[in-house]
């Protein structure tokens, strides 16, 4: 069982170049997540899917797109790449086997995170 | 809008001393509430997770946390630290739309 599983775990880009980081979770789960996390920042959210066809902003959303392709994957896409960007990314998953009323009370699993940088 | 926050980005405790990692939060509903750890290089894992019913939510590795609707509280406290409870301390709330929001965090150090 994998649980949340990011790709890449690292990545260097130049400035004006694009990438897609890739998230899939095998356990079901309606809710789906992208984080970014800075030093003394925590962890922002950057946009969250509630359910499979359902995208929301969210506190850092500015210069990123998502996509829920499908329940499991939740692609995390930056179209221009900035050095403001540079960050360690995380994915992140909910709920309870499908169910949508453990929207609330149920924890989020997080993958291993991927290591963004734009020089 | 809900949010946390957490005072004091680094603690440093002796080890076997008292651990109180400190979390307020803000929300005009009901809260869930969720405490995570985060140790070097590695995603977040979590401690336990307050959502109805007993204010006093024991999690892993002996760390528990007491919900005080009337301070706004969550904070997280553990009897004895140990060496391993080196780590980066989130704690989280999740908004009724299903975000989940963390504060800043807190590095805890553990001195021998």
């Amino acid at each position: 069982n994998a649980g949340v599983t990011q790709t890449p775990k690292f990545q260097v880009l130049k400035t004006g170049q694009s990438m897609t980081l890739q998230c899939a979770q095998d356990m079901n789960h309606n809710s789906m997540y992208w984080y970014r996390q800075d030093p003394g920042m925590g962890l922002r959210l950057i946009y969250y899917s509630a359910s499979e066809g359902t995208t929301d902003k969210g506190e850092v959303p500015n210069g990123y797109n998502v996509s829920r392709l499908n329940k499991r994957e939740f692609s995390l896409r930056l179209e221009s790449a900035a050095p403001s960007q540079t960050s360690v990314y995380f994915c992140a998953s909910s709920g309870v086997n499908g169910h949508l009323w453990g929207l609330l009370n149920t924890e989020a699993f997080f993958g291993q995170g991927t290591r963004l940088t734009v020089v | 809008a809900q949010s946390v926050t957490q005072l004091g980005s680094h603690v440093s405790v002796s080890e076997g001393a008292l651990v109180l990692l400190r979390c307020n939060y803000s929300s005009s509903v009901p809260p869930y509430l969720f405490w995570y750890v985060q140790y070097p290089n590695q995603g977040l894992q979590l401690l336990l997770k307050y959502t109805t019913g007993a204010t006093l939510v024991k999690g892993i590795n002996g760390f528990e946390a007491e919900f005080k609707k009337s301070e706004t509280s969550f904070h997280l406290t553990k009897p004895s630290a140990h060496m391993s409870d080196a780590a980066e301390y989130f704690c989280a709330v999740k908004a009724h739309t299903g975000k989940l929001i963390f504060g800043q965090g807190t590095t805890l150090q553990v001195k021998p």
